[in-house]
């Protein structure tokens, strides 16, 4: 257990609906990532947030925005949703001390039909 | 842009023996890190050992040890002592090391199988 949570686990939603899936880091940890797993597109960050700050983007599309929360938990929204967004999302946090070792949560793991 | 190369789609080993899981890295900053993750069937990331650029030493974590070779550009992940349950995705993975880190960029993943 890394000590990263994200909920839910599984989600199954139709195609132009919208989802947020909920990120909570490790206690004591500021940094929060969000990534996305897929069979084409392998593992892709998405964006990375600093207590409360954007840090980066990465290949995150105009319908995904994403958020942290002054108790540090993060929020992924994804909107418009096609049958391509399908994916293994994975959040991680890093620890203040030794930013480079980012930390997995479980992932949301999303259907979209 | 930095990049991760994995060449090995697959690898087969005995259990009990050891494995060389190959990473080749691209990178124009002087300063980054080199990361190794197990990804099992579950789906979870399970982060295995890191490697600064200026450590002048191979890190080691327990049965997993990270062969670096800065001059060859790369970070190949050795398991001793192979054992059912390290059979998983195993990803490599590079960041901008110093203050600047930030994201992972992932390499496609060999899957390894441990055969008894």
């Amino acid at each position: 257990d890394s000590g990263v949570t994200q909920t839910p686990k599984h989600l199954i939603t139709a195609t132009g609906q919208r989802v947020t899936l909920r990120c909570s880091p490790r206690s004591g940890d500021l940094s929060v990532y969000w990534y996305q797993q897929s069979l084409d597109q392998g593992l892709q960050f998405l964006i990375h947030y600093y207590n409360g700050e954007e840090r980066a983007k990465g290949n995150i599309l105009e319908r995904f925005s994403a958020q942290q929360f002054p108790d540090l938990h993060s929020e992924l929204n994804l909107s418009s949703l096609e049958l391509g967004d399908s994916a293994l999302y994975f959040c991680a946090s890093s620890p203040p001390d030794f930013p480079g070792t980012q930390y997995f949560g479980p992932g949301t793991r999303l259907l979209v039909l | 842009a930095q990049k991760i190369t994995q060449t090995q789609p697959g690898m087969f080993v005995q259990e009990k023996e050891a494995v060389t899981l190959d990473c080749t890295y691209d990178t124009s900053d002087p300063s980054y890190g080199l990361f190794w993750y197990k990804q099992p069937s579950s789906g979870e990331m399970i982060f295995l050992i890191y490697q600064g650029s200026y450590d002048q030493q191979n890190a080691t974590e327990g049965r997993y040890s990270l062969n670096f070779q800065k001059a060859r550009k790369s970070a190949n992940l050795v398991i001793s002592a192979s054992q059912l349950g390290d059979s998983a995705m195993y990803f490599c993975a590079i960041s901008r090391g110093g203050t600047s880190y930030g994201k992972l960029t992932f390499g496609q993943g060999t899957i390894l199988t441990v055969h008894p």
